[in-house]
């Protein structure tokens, strides 16, 4: 069965920082792996994902990823932070029978 | 420009009350889904459909079923609803082929009294 583990539940950073979240997956074979991003009161919109080839992603809102085989970790970063980014994030790992399962979510929060 | 769309955003139901979400996609996708979530646990799978009429249960399906009459609508039915069905629901949908993005709608808040 595969699952996803999220370590960090809320994370703050300063406006202009760089911001890390960590995402580890534990799947048997090739994983695809999503970043997905949700503001308050709305559904998800997805920021980037892998299936197979370079290991480090480019999303959209200038966030990218880097698929680590060795070490089961797909940890979205962004250089710099705008207070637009404040949000939550969920990680999530897709099987073979087109199913998605998601991370517990790692909330941002952006201060001035 | 893609569009899955639940048209219930806010409902409050009684307890034992049968309950109807409702959801379209305008993507002619032949997979769609159903998630909850809630606070801490991200989201959890309840069904999800590969195609008209057929399902599959996810990992939480006790006290939900699910309609797929049409290729483009999913409904979720809570049979009897109780107290703790009080979430967030997602629908979502995609294409057959693996990997592929899911689309998710806005989310239906329910609330069971």
């Amino acid at each position: 069965a595969q699952s996803v583990t999220q370590p960090d539940i809320h994370i703050t950073v300063s406006e202009g920082a760089s911001l890390e979240l960590r995402c580890n997956y534990s799947y048997g074979a090739t994983p695809y792996l999503f970043w997905y991003v949700q503001s308050p009161g709305q559904g998800l919109q997805l920021l980037l994902k892998y299936f197979s080839g370079d290991t480090l992603v480019q999303g959209i809102k200038g966030f990218e990823a880097e698929f680590k085989r060795s070490q089961s970790s797909f940890n979205l970063r962004k250089p710099s932070v705008h207070w637009s980014d404040a949000a939550e994030y969920f990680c999530a790992v897709g099987s073979n029978d087109y199913k998605l399962s998601f991370g517990a979510g790692t909330t941002v929060t952006v201060r001035a | 420009d893609v569009k899955v769309t639940q048209s219930s955003r806010y409902l409050v139901k009684r307890t034992g009350e049968k309950v109807f979400l409702e959801c379209v996609q305008d993507m002619d996708h032949e997979n769609m889904f159903w998630y909850r979530q809630d606070p801490g646990l991200g989201l959890r799978l309840i069904y999800f459909s590969y195609d008209v009429k057929m399902k599959e249960k996810g990992d939480i399906p006790e006290g939900y079923s699910v309609s797929r009459e049409k290729k483009e609508r999913f409904s979720l039915i809570l049979e009897s609803a109780s107290t703790n069905q009080t979430s967030m629901y997602l629908c979502a949908s995609r294409p057959r082929r693996r990997g592929d993005t899911i689309y998710f709608g806005e989310g239906s808040w329910l609330t069971v009294v």
